[in-house]
């Protein structure tokens, strides 16, 4: 199946900081979607790329697509305390998710 | 409210012995998950099944067994053959194919085999 490598594994800020997670893989995806999950949680669902080059934002969270369709960020501008826990990507497959490695934030008040 | 429903939330059992993990969601979702997620780790896929009497092995398949006889549930059976069951397991379900509104999870079973 599908491999996305997330970098990096883990991430503290400073409330205020930014924070910036990023997801590669060897092939070309055809769509990726970014999940957080809470400590303790599940993973809850953020949003849905699917064209080159794409850019949404949800309020301080911008996510993006790369243009080969092969990487994608998500970025978070301001960092709060309630923006803790673990970002996955994951690729989406013929039938299922292929999930990254997650990237671990700690925001340090 | 709709919602996917995993119980128990906590599990304990003595090794060699089966146990069951129930998922239950009242979306009207087609398909639906098992994941396996271990301590900072990511999620691995053991079985998923697009349509009610029919699933497919995941990557992990191997000490775990499934059924979908309705729509609404989905359970599975870690089994004596899986060598290293302790884990947190999370259930999930969506439209079949890409789904814009991506995948709904319940909030997990930790399961601890001692």
């Amino acid at each position: 199946g599908q491999q996305v490598m997330q970098i990096p594994q883990y991430q503290h800020v400073q409330e205020g900081e930014d924070f910036t997670t990023y997801c590669n893989s060897s092939t070309t995806l055809s769509n990726i979607q970014w999940y957080k999950q809470r400590p303790g949680g599940h993973p809850v669902f953020l949003i849905q790329l699917v064209k080159s080059g794409e850019v949404k934002k949800q309020k301080r969270l911008t996510f993006q697509f790369g243009e080969a369709k092969k990487n994608s960020s998500l970025h978070i501008t301001a960092t709060q305390t309630t923006d803790v826990g673990t970002y996955f990507c994951a690729a989406t497959g013929a039938n299922n998710l292929f999930f990254g490695t997650g990237t671990r934030l700690t925001v340090i008040p | 409210d709709g919602g996917i429903t995993q119980s128990p939330k906590y599990l304990f059992r003595k090794e060699g012995q089966n146990v069951t993990l129930s998922c239950e969601q009242n979306l009207n979702h087609d398909a639906m998950y098992w994941y396996r997620q271990d301590p900072g780790q990511g999620l691995r896929l053991i079985y998923y099944s697009q349509i009610v009497n029919d699933f497919q092995k995941g990557d992990i398949a191997e000490g775990y067994s499934v059924s979908r006889e309705k729509k609404e549930s989905f359970p599975l059976t870690v089994t004596s053959a899986q060598k290293n069951p302790t884990a947190f397991y999370l259930c999930a379900s969506s439209i079949p194919g890409p789904s814009p509104n991506g995948y709904t999870f319940g909030s997990g079973t930790r399961l601890t085999v001692v």
